[in-house]
């Protein structure tokens, strides 16, 4: 296991609703990302998050907001839920020191379903 | 144009058959190469890192063309358990990965 958890594993929404989705990083991970991935596709960069502080943003809307916490601990925020917000959530956890990459961690997933 | 091309498949070959995957990138400016795993439902996980130089694992070998912004990715000895989808992955500066769309494997006995 990789050591990222992810809550919930599904959820069902409404269009229009708001949704908190929450990833629990490996202990000592100061970078977390978050990705799309809709069915049939490979996962897209939403943002990045560097000592809590957003560092990075793919092709996203500002509806999507997110937040790192000091315990290893991030959230990502979707307000006004589409119907092509439907998709897996993937959290990415990783050290981001001085030397070259190190591997990210992903978690499990949160399925998100919007009706 | 997307940033990160492959075929999407889905290629079907028996046990001990040999498969190769490839894949080419738009951003010059890639910092880091891979290849990732993804079985049906869950999260990815990294299969291994390519380097301009070729590298092996076991029955894995993965090779980058930074001229050609290309990446390959060579299965030889398939077993069952090697069905999944296979994710082309590159890596900006920041750590941002960039996924394909992933090629599908099945291996049938």
């Amino acid at each position: 296991e990789t050591g990222v958890t992810q809550s919930p594993t599904h959820l069902i929404k409404t269009r229009g609703q708001q949704v908190t989705l929450r990833c629990s990083s490996q202990s000592g991970h100061n970078t977390v990302s978050w990705y799309q991935q809709a069915l049939g596709q490979g996962p897209q960069f939403i943002f990045q998050y560097y000592r809590e502080e957003e560092n990075g943003r793919g092709n996203f809307p500002p509806r999507f907001s997110g937040l790192q916490f000091p315990n290893y601990s991030s959230e990502l925020n979707v307000n006004a839920l589409e119907l092509d917000d439907s998709a897996l959530y993937l959290c990415a956890s990783r050290y981001a020191g001085t030397s070259s990459y190190n591997e990210q961690f992903f978690g499990p997933g949160t399925r998100l379903t919007v009706l | 144009r997307k940033e990160v091309e492959q075929d999407p498949g889905p290629f079907n070959v028996p046990e001990g058959a040999t498969v190769a995957f490839n894949c080419t990138y738009s951003n010059s400016a890639s910092q880091s190469f891979f290849w990732y795993r993804q079985d049906c439902r869950k999260e990815p996980k990294l299969l291994m890192s390519v380097y301009s130089s070729g590298n092996e694992d076991g029955r894995f070998t993965a090779q980058l063309n930074r001229a050609s912004q290309y990446i390959s990715l060579l299965i030889r000895d398939s077993k069952l358990s090697d069905s999944a989808t296979y994710l082309c992955v590159v890596s900006s500066s920041y750590g941002k990965l960039t996924f394909g769309q992933g090629t599908i494997l099945t291996v049938h006995p």
